[in-house]
This record gives structure tokens, sequence and C-alpha cells, in this order.
């Protein structure tokens, strides 16, 4: 059965970067999309980015370069990295596997709060 | 960036109804429309991808169809589980674009 765990701090001040850890177990990311994904309290769903199988890697544009999604060496895990964070980035963070960009496995999730 | 536009934004139904939601889609998205339930508190499941097709265990009662720019997601015989929200998301470009969620209330 397919789990995906994540991790990473919860809580940041602004200015500071948001660092979370997607892990895979009773699969693989083999063939497949890793994608993030965030949910503002109470708002809709909005896609982070994602590395394909081939490598290739895309980001929203509304996160102004601020992003950062990298594969661990053993590829079961993934990493996203939100660099200079506001009140705005506040939101439930999921890690999520796609294929063909239909994403058929999603983390728990993490609230990640920015607050001074 | 492809805009997708959902209606209605809540919806109230009954045990036993059959409820249509619909996704417009700002450019053509072909059939890279995928459909998702969200229950408070818990990630997003995925129901439907390629616009029609079902994703595995999601129960028959649930379909959808539609290509280029409409969609529609129906769901017949309503059960108390499928009190939820559900999301369009388009799959044909990144960024890969979700529609405002239509909340489905009793």
């Amino acid at each position: 059965q397919v789990q995906l765990q994540q991790w990473g701090a919860g809580l940041l001040k602004p200015s500071e970067t948001l660092s979370l850890t997607c892990a895979i177990s009773g699969g693989s990311f083999s063939g497949y999309f890793r994608t993030w994904i965030r949910q503002p309290p109470g708002g809709g769903l909005e896609w982070i980015g994602e590395i394909k199988h081939t490598g290739d890697i895309s980001y929203n544009p509304s996160l102004k370069s601020r992003a950062t999604i990298s594969v661990d060496s053993s590829e079961d895990k993934f990493s996203l990295k939100l660099t200079s964070v506001t009140v705005a980035d506040t939101a439930v963070y999921y890690c999520a596997r796609a294929v063909g960009g239909a994403t058929d496995y999603w983390g728990p999730g993490t609230l990640v709060t920015v607050s001074s | 960036d492809i805009e997708m536009t959902q209606s209605p934004s809540s919806l109230s139904a009954s045990v036993g109804d059959r409820v249509t939601i619909t996704c417009r889609a700002s450019q053509t998205v072909g059939s890279h429309l995928n459909w998702y339930m969200q229950q408070p508190g818990k990630p997003p499941k995925l129901l439907m991808y390629s616009a029609s097709s079902l994703q595995t265990g999601v129960p028959s009662r649930f379909s959808g169809t539609g290509s280029g720019t409409d969609f529609t997601l129906t769901i017949d015989s309503l059960q108390p589980e499928d009190f939820a929200t559900y999301y369009c998301q388009q799959s044909y470009t990144t960024p890969r674009t979700f529609g405002q969620g239509t909340k489905l209330e009793i």
C-alpha cells in the first residue's frame, strides 16, 4: 500500500526558509511526477511545482522563483524549499505522487504557519 | 495560466439525489481534466482522471464527461460520505491549476 510521509518545520518567521521533505513507502516514484501542492486555511488548492520522472522541473510562476524542489539521492525522498516566506505562505503543504499530472497519492499534509 | 472555474460554488442536496458539478477552462485542456474530493482535515482524493476515467477503487456512481473547455462531474444516488468539497484540475500544462472548489452540503 503506497503511503507518503512528510515532515518539516511548522512555524516560521517572515523571511525564513520553509523546508519540507516527503518519503514514499509501499511503492516508488519511478515513472511518476513528484509534486508539491498547498492549501491556505479555508482556501483552495495551489499547485507549487513538480519534478517529472525525466528530471524536468516546473514551478508555479506565482512563487516568483522562491521555490526549489529536489530529489534525494535515494530517489524515494524529495524536498521543497521556499525562501523568504511571508504570512501569505501560511498553508497546509502536501507532497504527492502524480501520473501525467493527476495526483493519485497524497501525503497527510503539514501545516506551516508564518508569524512574527 | 489556465483559469479553471467551477459552478456552483456550493450546492445543497439530499442522500439519494443526483448532482452535477461543472468546470470550465479558460482555454482548451483537451481531456486533461481531473476531479478530486476533499473531506475536512484530509488531503484530496482523486476521483476521475482524463475527464472520464474512474480512479481505481472509486464507486461507479461517480462519472465525468467533457473535453476541450467544458467538463462535468456527476454523482448518482448521493451517499452520506459524498458530502465534501470537489475540485477540478487541469493537467494539460503547467502550472496545473485547480478550480476554486464546490462544497456539497446536506
